[in-house]
């Protein structure tokens, strides 16, 4: 069966800290990935999406990158955070025999920027 | 541009009750439609789904309704149970793309 891990479940970082956020995908091959960002009392805001290694499409323009240096892993990085990058941050992983249909999620890292 | 909506960020009903949950797209362009159920400090679980193909879609004491014309779904649960207390989420896919649109989410509260 198919899990997706995301970690640190938790992070407490400072204004200008560098972020790294990493998720990663078991029993599936060549998974559409996604990030999403739900800020307090907010939906779900996708951030970024890959349909594959080195494939990444921004939807959101902000101080936030995306990389996936390998099929099953998807890394969500930032330079120097901002207050406002505060949030519920969580990966998703769908896939791609045919069109997408359904979503999986990972537990979410919560993100607290000081 | 908020391609999905719900225009209900909150909902409350007796144990036992039904509950209904709303949500609306904008894009014709969607063919296929989902439900999610997320707790606090969790990441969203998939619940029901349905095709534009059809009109109902049912499992166990969910059900969900598409109206293409109105461009409307709704989910409806029925007993509600406290546990069923979450945020809903719906979205949408296009029959060509990857990307999910996810509305804004309802809060439901069943109250026992």
């Amino acid at each position: 069966s198919q899990t997706i891990h995301q970690w640190p479940a938790t992070l407490v970082q400072p204004v200008g800290s560098p972020l790294s956020l990493e998720c990663t995908v078991e029993g599936t091959s060549n998974p559409n990935l996604y990030w999403y960002r739900q800020a307090a009392g907010r939906g779900l805001q996708l951030l970024f999406y890959s349909v594959g290694i080195g494939q990444i499409s921004s939807e959101v323009p902000q101080n936030l990158s995306a990389s996936r240096p390998q099929d099953r892993q998807f890394i969500l990085s930032s330079k120097k955070l901002l207050l406002s990058d505060s949030g519920f941050y969580l990966c998703a992983w769908s896939g791609t025999s045919g069109r997408a249909d359904t979503q999986y999620f990972g537990p979410g890292t919560r993100l607290t920027v000081l | 541009d908020q391609q999905v909506k719900q225009n209900s960020p909150s909902l409350s009903v007796q144990e036992g009750r039904i509950s209904i949950l709303n949500c609306d797209y904008t894009n014709s362009m969607f063919d296929y439609f989902l439900w999610y159920k997320k707790y606090p400090a969790e990441g969203p679980t998939f619940l029901i789904s349905i095709s534009s193909i059809k009109d109902k879609n049912e499992d166990g004491r969910f059900t969900v309704f598409l109206n293409k014309s109105a461009k409307h779904l709704s989910l409806h649960i029925v007993p509600s149970q406290p546990g069923d207390s979450a945020v809903y989420f719906c979205a949408a896919i296009t029959n060509t793309g990857n990307q999910f649109y996810f509305g804004t989410g309802t809060s439901l509260t069943v109250i026992p």
